[in-house]
């Protein structure tokens, strides 16, 4: 059974900094690109950041880029998403998301996780 | 970069009732690469469609995708009281940056 576990998420001043992280089982993580996707209080869905099965290709979402930074970890499953320089608008539930391609220049997102809240306020 | 443009925005119906969801795109979609979630309130969304027709795995036949170029419509046929959610669609026939739309709210009457 394919999981997506996140963490890592929480209160945080602007300004500030915060490391989340994706847990991934039930499948083998080297083949699939993995995706952050938020959603503030209320919205719609923002795709934010992708990261190829390799780790050789990141992208980013105009609003976060230069501020967060996504990475990936195979011998621990995981992929990570930096975020710096929170501002107000950063606030969301950020979900981690297994990438497919099927021969697309995209992704679709075929599994997500529950979310991890991040609350910026001071 | 290519705009989605959900409507109607909130879609008011009944179990048993037809829901007809549209989803415009600004230019046309590469190779009809795009997908449709569904979000209920509390939860994480759930992939329903991909390449525009075709349902994901465990997804009821009720579901189901259809359009090309730049106009696709999600059709539910007949409305089950589990299906009264968000439904999104999703475009990924560009690199990215990834888009979505904003969503149609589908709730009971």
């Amino acid at each position: 059974e394919v999981q997506l576990l996140e963490s890592g998420g929480g209160s945080v001043q602007p300004g500030g900094s915060l490391r989340l992280s994706c847990a991934a089982s039930g499948f083998t993580f080297t083949t699939f690109a993995m995706n952050w996707v938020r959603q503030a209080p209320g919205k719609g869905l923002e795709w934010v950041s992708g990261i190829s099965s390799t780790g050789d290709n990141t992208y980013y979402a105009d609003s976060v880029k230069g501020r967060f930074t996504i990475s990936r970890d195979s011998s621990r499953k995981t992929v990570y998403l930096q975020l710096s320089s929170l501002r107000a608008d950063d606030t969301a539930v950020y979900y981690c998301a297994r990438g497919r391609r099927l021969g697309a220049p995209g992704y679709f997102f075929d599994y997500w996780g529950q979310g991890t809240l991040v609350t910026v306020s001071s | 970069e290519i705009v989605l443009t959900q409507s109607p925005g909130t879609l008011s119906l009944s179990p048993g009732e037809r829901a007809t969801l549209s989803c415009r795109a600004s230019q046309s979609v590469s190779s009809n690469y795009l997908a449709w979630y569904q979000q209920k309130p509390g939860q994480a969304p759930r992939l329903l469609i991909y390449v525009a027709s075709t349902r994901a795995t465990g997804i009821p036949d009720r579901f189901s995708g259809s359009g090309s170029g730049t106009d696709f419509t999600l059709t539910i046929s007949r409305l089950e009281p589990e299906d009264f959610a968000v439904y999104y669609c999703q475009l990924y026939g560009t690199s990215p940056p990834l888009t979505f739309g904003r969503g149609t709210k589908v709730e009971i009457k």
